[in-house]
């Protein structure tokens, strides 16, 4: 089984309905993000946490909230889709203890696939 | 700000040819360097990484160095397979967050 998994694979929506994109794992790390991907862009950071009671903003976080349920479960929310939100959303981890926090590697979850028409 | 340039694709090889997609990066500090690889259809998964200058970082016959005295992270390999074909990503680590590439689309034909 994944060690990060997303759900759902894929979705298509319109524009103004609110979508929850979940994502869970199981390889006990503390650490959370969402991430976004676009042709050319490369991969930008939303929201990241690092621990359950601890959630910051990234580089775009407008348009956006999270949830961090529990320490396996960080949940990314987009209360009113905009068709300029259709990208691949990914979802890491990473284990603090692993190193320091310029060398913990993340770990990345299979993606998913939002459409907003 | 931190900020990762890496070459742009799409770059199309033969098998067995050498593959080089270089990488330049801009970061306060003392960041950690990754290249990660992103199948068709896949996640991101962790090609190779190196925490600090002079460290090479290799995995699945490529390679990568970390010079810090040109602020580069060039990755590498000698014989590239079809199996290679993928989308390669530079990214640099800093204080809390990774900052990426535009990525590089790579396709080997047999």
């Amino acid at each position: 089984d994944a060690d990060v998994t997303q759900t759902p694979r894929n979705r298509i929506t319109k524009t103004g309905k609110r979508i929850m994109l979940e994502c869970s794992q199981t390889k006990g790390h503390d650490r959370m993000y969402w991430y976004r991907q676009d042709p050319g862009l490369g991969l930008r950071l939303i929201y990241y946490s690092f621990d359950v009671k601890d959630i910051n903003k990234g580089e775009i976080s407008d348009g956006y909230s999270v949830s961090r349920q529990a320490q396996a479960k960080f949940s990314l929310s987009l209360e009113s889709a905009i068709p300029n939100q259709t990208a691949l959303y990914f979802c890491a981890t990473s284990d603090s203890t692993s190193g320091s926090g310029r060398t913990d590697t993340q770990y990345f979850g299979p993606g998913t696939r939002l459409t907003v028409l | 700000g931190d900020s990762v340039t890496q070459m742009e694709g799409p770059v199309t090889l033969s098998e067995e040819a050498f593959l080089t997609i270089n990488c330049t990066y801009t970061a306060t500090g003392y960041p950690s360097l990754f290249w990660y690889v992103q199948y068709p259809g896949e996640g991101l998964q962790l090609l190779l990484k190196a925490t600090k200058a002079d460290d090479k970082g290799s995995n699945k016959g490529f390679e990568a160095t970390y010079r810090k005295e040109t602020t580069s992270f060039h990755l590498e390999k000698g014989s590239v397979q079809v199996s290679d074909s993928a989308v390669y990503f530079c990214a640099l680590r800093g204080d809390y967050k990774l900052s990426f590439g535009a990525g590089t689309t790579v396709t080997v034909r047999a």
